[in-house]
């Protein structure tokens, strides 16, 4: 159980396009969904975490209308990286987490975005 | 504020060998939760273990196992028999009330057979 996918896997695209990734919750239903991003040979950076039918919350620094998130049903959030440039290449997970172990959080596989 | 310290940024064993990965934490809140995650290179966050603030037994699954010390803000873990699959990146996190994660910076395991 707790199975989390992630789609695309990986992404190249062009400066100035905008990529969706989609984040879902295969077996369970995720009340909350966390979106994570991560540099190569450091930890995880939390972006935003999204409630389901309620505005994402997003941490100092990252920049909401640069990063969309939307978490429309209790199996499925976006993040769309919106006029992408190289400086958003990275590697982005998504966790969720439900009942019954809400503080336990499970990942997908995780998405390595290109930004040529 | 929370924090998690992984002070050994790179453990390289020869297979068989144990390791153990050393993790100390900060936290104010009486109910907390520890965790620990496994990141092959294929990037995949893979869930291992969690553990209550209340729940103070060690806990062994196949060649894992976990040792928490309460007195010492410690969640260490130690994988016995290492094997060549092993290797990866290893988080320690914790979480409170708000169930947002507070990870370690990881230690790479690196298993040579």
């Amino acid at each position: 159980g707790a199975v989390v996918s992630q789609h695309p896997s990986r992404v190249i695209c062009k400066s100035g396009t905008s990529v969706k990734i989609e984040c879902r919750s295969l077996d369970f239903q995720a009340t909350t969904m966390f979106w994570y991003r991560q540099f190569p040979k450091q930890s995880l950076m939390l972006m935003a975490t999204s409630n389901e039918g309620s505005k994402a919350t997003y941490e100092q620094g990252v920049e909401k209308d640069k990063f969309l998130i939307n978490h429309a049903s209790l199996t499925l959030s976006t993040l769309t990286v919106t006029s992408a440039h190289p400086e958003d290449s990275s590697f982005y997970i998504c966790s969720a987490s439900g009942a019954p172990y809400q503080e336990t959080q499970y990942f997908g596989p995780g998405t390595r975005l290109l930004v040529l | 504020a929370q924090k998690v310290t992984q002070a050994q940024t790179e453990i390289s064993v020869v297979e068989k060998e144990d390791v153990t990965l050393d993790c100390v934490y900060e936290t104010r809140d009486t109910t907390y939760y520890l965790f620990w995650y496994k990141q092959p290179p294929s990037g995949e966050l893979v869930f291992l273990i969690r553990r209550n603030s209340f729940d103070e037994q060690n806990e062994i699954s196949g060649r894992y196992s976990w040792n928490f010390q309460k007195s010492t803000s410690s969640f260490n873990f130690t994988i016995t028999a290492s094997q060549v699959v092993d290797s990866a990146v290893y988080f320690c996190a914790l979480n409170s009330n708000d169930y947002k994660l507070s990870f370690g910076a990881g230690t790479t395991v690196t298993v040579r057979a």
